[in-house]
């Protein structure tokens, strides 16, 4: 079965540090992957996604995402963090069985500490 | 702006009462969807639809029904509503593959939410 596993509930980091929020998955085939962010009482933002290329992705606010084919990780990055990129994270992967339906991971709640 | 808008943003209901979401999106996209978001599950899949007249269940489909009678538009409906089914519902859209020639990987775009609490 596909699936998409964020093996944190939380994250916690010091502002101007650099943060992680990782992402692995399982799927056949070549993987569509996305990082999506939600604030307190929103939609879920899209941030980026993997379709095909370099393995490095660069999103909104200054995320990227390294593509991992070989551990199956999709992890997010930002080299400085800022307070205001507390919220909850979500990986994402679509299903590549011919259904285009997305699957979603449990979410990555990040804290940013001042 | 094309754009994806739910109503009403927050809902109370009696048990056993028949409730409609609304979702609506200005995009033209074929693709829809109905999740819910739950603390410990994260999204889950209630429905979805290609297009007008195509419905599919997802993977928490029990108790929930939609109707595509136009592209814009994909109502959630409740049948007799559930304490279990006290939730946040978030609709979504994307473009189908025909819709989307260069294969850009068809991003999911989500409402703001549809709070719903079952009394």
């Amino acid at each position: 079965a596909q699936s998409v596993a964020q093996p944190e509930d939380q994250v916690n980091v010091a502002e101007g540090n650099p943060l992680t929020v990782k992402c692995t998955y399982s799927v056949s085939g070549n993987p569509y992957l996305f990082w999506y962010v939600q604030y307190p009482n929103r939609g879920l933002q899209f941030l980026l996604k993997y379709i095909t290329g370099d393995n490095l992705v660069k999103g909104s606010y200054g995320f990227e995402a390294e593509f991992n084919k070989s551990q199956t990780s999709f992890h997010l990055k930002k080299p400085s963090a800022l307070v205001s990129d507390s919220a909850l994270y979500f990986c994402a992967v679509r299903d590549t069985s011919g259904t285009y339906k997305y699957i979603f991971g449990t979410g990555t709640r990040l804290k940013v500490l001042a | 702006d094309a754009e994806i808008t739910q109503s009403p943003r927050h809902k109370i209901t009696e048990t056993g009462r028949q409730v409609t979401l609304a979702c609506h999106q200005t995009w033209n996209h074929n693709n829809m969807f109905w999740y819910r978001q739950d603390l410990g599950h994260g999204l889950r899949l209630i429905h979805y639809s290609y297009g007008v007249q195509d419905t599919n269940k997802g993977e928490v489909s029990d108790g929930y029904s939609v109707s595509r009678s136009n592209t814009e538009d994909l109502p959630l409906t409740l049948e007799s509503a559930a304490s279990s089914q006290t939730s946040v519902y978030f609709c979504a859209s994307s473009l189908s593959p025909g819709q989307d020639p260069r294969g850009s990987g068809n991003t999911i775009y989500f409402g703001e939410g549809s709070w719903l609490t079952v009394v």
